[in-house]
Order: structure tokens, then sequence, then C-alpha cells
């Protein structure tokens, strides 16, 4: 069974930086995986951030940005605002021929203190 | 405007059945792919299934095999999900998500709908 790891919780203070992670029990993350990153605010939906590793979602804002950092996926941010208090996901993509699957990482809490 | 609605969710006793639907707008369901993700009360997010594009290539979880069916309506702008022999542990609020084919990526997620299984 595959399981996507990633931090439980993580804090930040405001105007300031942090970079959340998301590895995988299979190996390196890679490019190939396709990483998504979601935030999700309590009682919401989530709302698409990143995907195909680095590319932002046209509202998403420009101090939001995804990279590869040492077999994980990573999203990271920069010049935080208190409004970035939020749950993170990111997502894996598996595929393997006609088999494929996509497996949620295990999610992080991000408190602006 | 460009949106998804569930709906169909509820309380259903276990080995009970349900379908949801979701309600595409601003585009055709023919052009995108759709994914169900679910959330159990207080805890992350699961993927479900996913019906690519062309309507014929379909994915699943390993959780959901053999129980859960997606589905869609052209006619209707619809996808649905079949959900049989339900369990406690299939207790959650479903979202309907648009996905691109590649790179994978799920871009837009409706509001979601509660299933609740309960004796």
């Amino acid at each position: 069974q595959t399981v996507v790891t990633q931090e439980p919780s993580l804090t930040v203070s405001p105007g300031g930086t942090v970079t959340l992670t998301c590895a995988s029990n299979t190996g390196a993350v890679t490019s190939g995986n396709y990483p998504n990153w979601f935030q999700q605010k309590p009682g919401q939906a989530p709302r698409s951030l990143t995907y195909n590793t680095v590319n932002r979602q046209s509202w998403t804002p420009a101090r939001f940005s995804g990279s590869l950092l040492g077999g994980k996926a990573a999203l990271t941010l920069s010049g935080v605002q208190p409004e970035d208090e939020a749950e993170y996901y990111c997502l894996l993509y598996f595929g393997d021929g006609d088999a494929q699957t996509w497996v949620f990482g295990t999610g992080t809490k991000v408190t602006v203190l | 405007q460009v949106q998804l609605v569930e709906s169909g969710g509820g309380v259903v006793q276990p080995g009970g059945s349900l379908r949801l639907s979701c309600a595409a707008s601003g585009f055709g369901i023919n052009r995108f792919g759709i994914h169900w993700v679910r959330q159990a009360p207080g805890k992350g997010l699961e993927w479900v299934t996913f019906l690519r594009y062309d309507g014929v290539s379909k994915h699943y979880a390993d959780s959901v095999k053999g129980r859960l069916t997606i589905s869609r309506d052209n006619s209707q702008n619809r996808v649905y999900l079949q959900m049989n022999s339900l369990r406690l542990e299939d207790t959650a609020v479903y979202y309907c998500a648009r996905g691109v084919d590649w790179p994978p990526s799920i871009q837009l997620w409706g509001q979601g709908t509660l299933v609740s299984v309960s004796p």
C-alpha cells in the first residue's frame, strides 16, 4: 500500500517562509509523480494551488511555489499572510501502464503566529 | 460560470446503496476527467476514483474496488458515483473534482455532499 507522508503541523510568523514536504514510501518522489498541492480551510472544499510540480493555477498567488527537494515534493510559502493559515495536502500520481492511481498526503496544518 | 455541484448524500445503513450525482456547468464533461475524493469527519483527503474525459478509462482506489462505480451521462452533463455494499468506514464528505489527463492534476472542486453510513 502506497503511503504519502507530510509534516503534521508547522508554525510560521507573518511575513516568514515555510516549506512543506511530501514523501512516498515507494521511493523518491519525481516529476513523474506530477505533484499537486491543495489548500483547505475549515468548513470549505479544497482549492488547487499548484500542479505538475511547479505550475501555479491562475488564481494562486506567487508566494506559493512548488518544487522537488531531496527526493520529496515541496511547497514553499514565502511572505506568509494570515490568510494562509490552513491545512495543505499534496497529491501524487502513480501510473503503470493502464493502471493509474492517485494518493493524497496525510496533510500539514500550517499555523500563522 | 464553471462549477461542480454534488447531490445525493444522506444516511444509509451498512450494506445499503446510494447514488451520488455531480452536475457540471460551464464546461463539458466529455472534455475533462472527473475525480471523486472523500474526506471522513476530521480526517484527510482520500482519492476514490477517476473517469477519463473519454468516458471509458476508469480507475479506482483499492478500498472501493468492486463496490463503487463511476459513470456519466453526457446529455445531462453529470457524473455519478454508485455506492453499493456500504460500510461504516465509507462515511465521509464526497467531493467531485474536475481533472486534467495530462499532466495529471485536479483543478476545480465541488462543495461536497455528506454520506453517513450508520446502523
